[in-house]
């Protein structure tokens, strides 16, 4: 039983696509976060949900649109996809930050 | 505002060798600390917390002390094996922030 699940685990897609990365969790948690994470294994915040509402966005593309339908869900959508989106987009829950984040296992997004 | 230090890698050593990999912090409150390792393809997996002053997290042998006089949460291992080969990230929580804030990792290599 994965507690935090993303799909797909690869993605390569042409630039100007439009792509979406799904993710669950079945923890619990009241909230989910996106990162994002370079090549140099750099880990940076993109957007968080709290049961359903959006309380972190980060300076991110507008191309960029998070969705979350329900608290055990947060999808990420990407617009007119750029080689510089090429990186591994990470899903995360959380029921406190004392607490810590449960991660996904990460999906690679490569544009070509 | 918070921020998290920790020593740049790669960091390499023998098998059996004892490891330190150090992390220092700035924060304005009293933050969780975290250890989280991620092992190659494979998302975050939280390795030890600590929530107050000169409390120690332990978990796979990897021990690490909160200590406020230095501002520090360094990870030690007595006798790393060829599978704590990984990327390792010092990160914070402060009650004030609403997010886990990441080093930017450390790569360790443990040659056989």
């Amino acid at each position: 039983d994965t507690a935090v699940s993303q799909t797909p685990k690869y993605l390569v897609t042409q630039m100007g696509n439009d792509k979406s990365i799904k993710c669950e969790q079945n923890l619990g948690h009241d909230t989910m976060y996106w990162y994002k994470q370079d090549s140099k294994k750099f880990l940076k915040i993109m957007f968080s949900y709290n049961n359903k509402e959006l309380i972190i966005n980060e300076t991110v593309p507008n191309r960029f649109s998070p969705k979350s339908p329900d608290k055990a869900h947060l999808n990420l959508h990407i617009n007119s996809l750029e080689l510089g989106d090429s990186a591994v987009y990470f899903c995360a829950s959380s029921q406190g930050l004392i607490y810590g984040y449960t991660f996904g296992s990460g999906t690679r997004l490569t544009v070509v | 505002g918070n921020s998290v230090t920790q020593m740049e890698g790669p960091v390499t050593l023998s098998e059996e060798a004892f490891l330190t990999i150090n992390c220092t912090y700035t924060a304005t409150g009293y933050p969780s600390l975290f250890w989280y390792v991620q092992y190659p393809g494979e998302g975050l997996q939280l390795l030890l917390k600590a929530t107050k002053a000169d409390d120690k997290g332990s978990n796979k042998g990897f021990e690490a002390t909160y200590r406020k006089e230095t501002t520090s949460f360094h990870l030690e291992k007595g006798s790393v094996q060829v599978s704590d080969s990984a990327v390792y990230f010092c990160a914070l929580s402060d009650r004030r922030d609403d997010k886990i804030i990441f080093g930017k990792g450390t790569r360790l290599h443990i040659l056989p």
